[in-house]
């Protein structure tokens, strides 16, 4: 079965300071997708990041980074430099590929909580 | 990307009534999902919504307490019907893009009293 896990339920730190938010999976497929949303307090979720299964390349834009191993099952996500306006929940999701058309539902951690002090 | 819009924003209900929450996307889409958050939760799938189709509910929803219709491509509604304290959630539509890809509405903060 299909499950994310967040541990960290609370980060507090200060502007400019780099965090990184941790995000390990479960999944018995081959091909999948793992993604980061953030839900600012006004609610709505916003898309960050997408990685498939097949690209473990690591990547940079802008402040943000994420690091994709499928040998620990992790995928984890670093904002460089933080701002206040990064004070947010994020969501790690994870979707198996839809075959034949199908669309597989997300399946979202429990969130981590990140709070940027000026 | 997508742009969705969702009505109400929020609203506050009486317990036994209820309340329909609409989600339009600026292109056409095939598949439109519904997501519920309780209080300080992660997000649940409510249902899938594919047009001209009944909607695809997922385990503990059911369609008599949230029918949702589809008429078109670009729209979508669901009820919470019936409502009760326990129904108190931000309720969000997203669509599916890209890669599998879904992006979401800006929610509907409901609270019932």
């Amino acid at each position: 079965a299909q499950k994310v896990t967040q541990v960290q339920t609370e980060i507090s730190v200060v502007e400019k300071e780099d965090v990184t938010l941790d995000c390990v999976y479960e999944t018995r497929d081959t091909t999948y997708y793992l993604f980061w949303y953030k839900q600012p307090p006004s609610g709505e979720l916003v898309f960050l990041i997408r990685r498939n299964s097949f690209d473990e390349q690591n990547e940079i834009s802008g402040r943000y980074s994420w690091n994709f191993q499928k040998s620990t099952s992790s995928f984890n996500f670093t904002i460089t430099a933080s701002q206040v306006v990064d004070s947010a929940v994020y969501f790690c999701a994870l979707s198996e590929a839809g075959y034949g058309g199908a669309t597989n539902k997300l399946i979202f951690g429990t969130g981590t909580l990140l709070a940027v002090q000026p | 990307s997508a742009v969705i819009s969702q009505k109400p924003s929020r609203d506050i209900c009486q317990r036994g009534t209820s309340l329909t929450i609409q989600c339009q996307v600026d292109s056409q889409v095939t598949m439109m999902f519904w997501y519920r958050q309780q209080p300080g939760q992660s997000l649940t799938l409510i249902a899938t919504a594919n047009q001209g189709s009944e909607a695809t509910y997922e385990s503990g929803f059911v369609i008599d307490k949230f029918p949702i219709s589809r008429p078109n491509l670009t729209f979508s509604t669901l009820t919470v019907s019936n409502m009760s304290p326990e129904d108190s959630s931000i309720y969000l539509c997203s669509v599916r893009r890209e890669e599998e890809t879904q992006y979401f509405g800006p929610g509907t903060r409901l609270l019932v009293l």
